[in-house]
């Protein structure tokens, strides 16, 4: 079992691009998470997707958007790059209806 | 709404040391209750689980028992090792919800020889 699988791993963007980050969920799990961790702080919540719908939304703006395809993996799309956007993401996958949540690696994001 | 606290860190032992990390939350109901484990340079993996009241989480010699009375969920080994050196984060899903986790803001622990 590969459990969650995010790419890539490390990224660089600068001021106002946008970037796109792909997370696959552990076998057998339909539901997958977004969080984003600033340095030195717990994981906040960013949105959460099932049967290919944003099922639950954390308190992001509208620059942070996301998709889920048939297959279950996702990716979280975020536009227009703040400098405060730098960061760990994290995703999570779930089964549905149950809290105990996978993660995966992460993706290091470094707005310049 | 609900919320995590943990103790502040870092939280520097040395080996075979007792850890105690405290963790107290406040929820709805009587969610499941998490510790997660990040180490250096890595994601989240789950250290251990307590789904009820009085449930004994363990794993790896780590434990933590859900308090209802004291709305507690403190993490405790009995001889920490150097390869323990990392961030704990305690956990619980809001409202029980499924896959969203509400965090606290994690304690860094650092084990010397």
């Amino acid at each position: 079992d590969a459990g969650v699988t995010q790419s890539p791993t490390h990224l660089i963007k600068t001021r106002g691009q946008q970037v796109t980050l792909r997370c696959s969920p552990k076998s057998g799990h339909d539901t997958v998470s977004w969080y984003q961790q600033a340095l030195g702080q717990g994981p906040q919540f960013i949105f959460q997707y099932y049967e290919e719908e944003e099922r639950q939304r954390g308190n992001f703006p509208d620059r942070f958007s996301g998709h889920q395809f048939p297959n279950y993996s996702s990716e979280l799309n975020v536009n227009a790059l703040l400098l405060g956007d730098s960061a760990l993401y994290l995703c999570a996958s779930s089964l549905s209806g149950l809290s105990e949540a996978f993660f995966g690696q992460g993706t290091r994001l470094t707005v310049v | 709404g609900d919320s995590v606290t943990q103790m502040e860190g870092p939280v520097t032992l040395s080996e075979e040391a007792f850890l105690t990390i405290n963790c107290t939350y406040t929820a709805t109901g009587y969610p499941s209750l998490f510790w997660y484990v990040q180490y250096p340079g890595e994601g989240l993996q789950l250290l251990l689980k307590a789904t009820k009241a009085d449930d004994k989480g363990s794993n790896k010699g780590f434990e933590a028992t859900y308090r209802k009375e004291t709305t507690s969920f403190h993490l405790e080994k009995g001889s920490v090792q150097v390869s323990d050196s990392a961030v704990y984060f305690c956990a619980l899903p809001p409202n029980n919800q499924g896959g969203k986790l509400i965090f606290g803001q994690g304690t860094e622990l650092s084990v010397k020889p």
